[in-house]
């Protein structure tokens, strides 16, 4: 299995873009998460998804961004319109229902906004 | 506020020598994980501790839990440059497959 797979690898945008990340899990992995990462809050939780359907949104930052997942191999996460203080390492990260719940994390997106 | 903070934020030692890590959290849990994360890359699990488990071994790795004072340990024995990573503890709620990520260990090796 290739692994989660994340695109784009890094992303640099203006204040005011629209910007699109995407996911896809591992294949029969059920559970998607999505976090940001920044020196100053960790690893924050933004959303998780459970067979398609999102489960707990609120970690989302604010009205900006939204998240979508419409089917069990594909996720998007939109920021829009993004600002300056959105630059951060994006991470998707899926487990499998059975558990033990460990979670398969991407390399990431690395966000800047200018 | 974070579920797990991690006890020392950062950590440096010698090739050879142990490296023990410290996570406290706060509520009750369904289980403890402990991810290592090098430089630029994703978060990578090491091992899985219930709560009902005390403690549990993998290679160089040993994790302990101690439910009533809501803290666990990870050891890393004859560490090496290679184990030069942050390392974070998360917390399974009984919540389905959420995690909730501490702030990190910084582990420096020096070789």
């Amino acid at each position: 299995d290739a692994g989660v797979i994340q695109s784009p690898r890094h992303e640099v945008t203006e204040m005011g873009q629209e910007v699109t990340l995407r996911c896809k899990p591992i294949s029969g992995h059920d559970y998607l998460f999505w976090y940001r990462q920044t020196m100053m809050r960790g690893l924050e939780l933004l959303i998780y998804f459970n067979n398609n359907v999102p489960i707990d949104d609120s970690g989302m930052p604010e009205d900006r961004f939204s998240a979508k997942m419409p089917n069990a191999s594909f996720s998007t996460l939109k920021i829009q319109p993004s600002e300056p203080r959105d630059s951060a390492v994006y991470f998707c990260a899926s487990s499998f229902r059975a558990g033990p719940y460990e979670q398969y994390f991407g390399p990431g997106t690395r966000l800047t906004v200018t | 506020s974070q579920q797990g903070e991690e006890d020392p934020q950062a950590l440096s030692i010698q090739e050879g020598e142990n490296a023990t890590m410290n996570c406290s959290y706060k509520t009750s849990i369904n289980n403890l994980q402990w991810y290592r994360q090098n430089s630029g890359r994703g978060l990578v699990h090491l091992i899985l501790i219930r709560s009902n488990e005390r403690e549990k071994h993998s290679g160089r790795l040993r994790v302990t839990l101690d439910t009533s004072k809501k803290s666990s340990s990870l050891l890393i024995t004859a560490s090496r440059a290679a184990d030069t990573a942050s390392y974070f503890c998360a917390t399974g709620l009984n919540q389905g497959g959420k995690l909730i990520f501490g702030q990190g260990t910084e582990l420096s090796v020096k070789p």
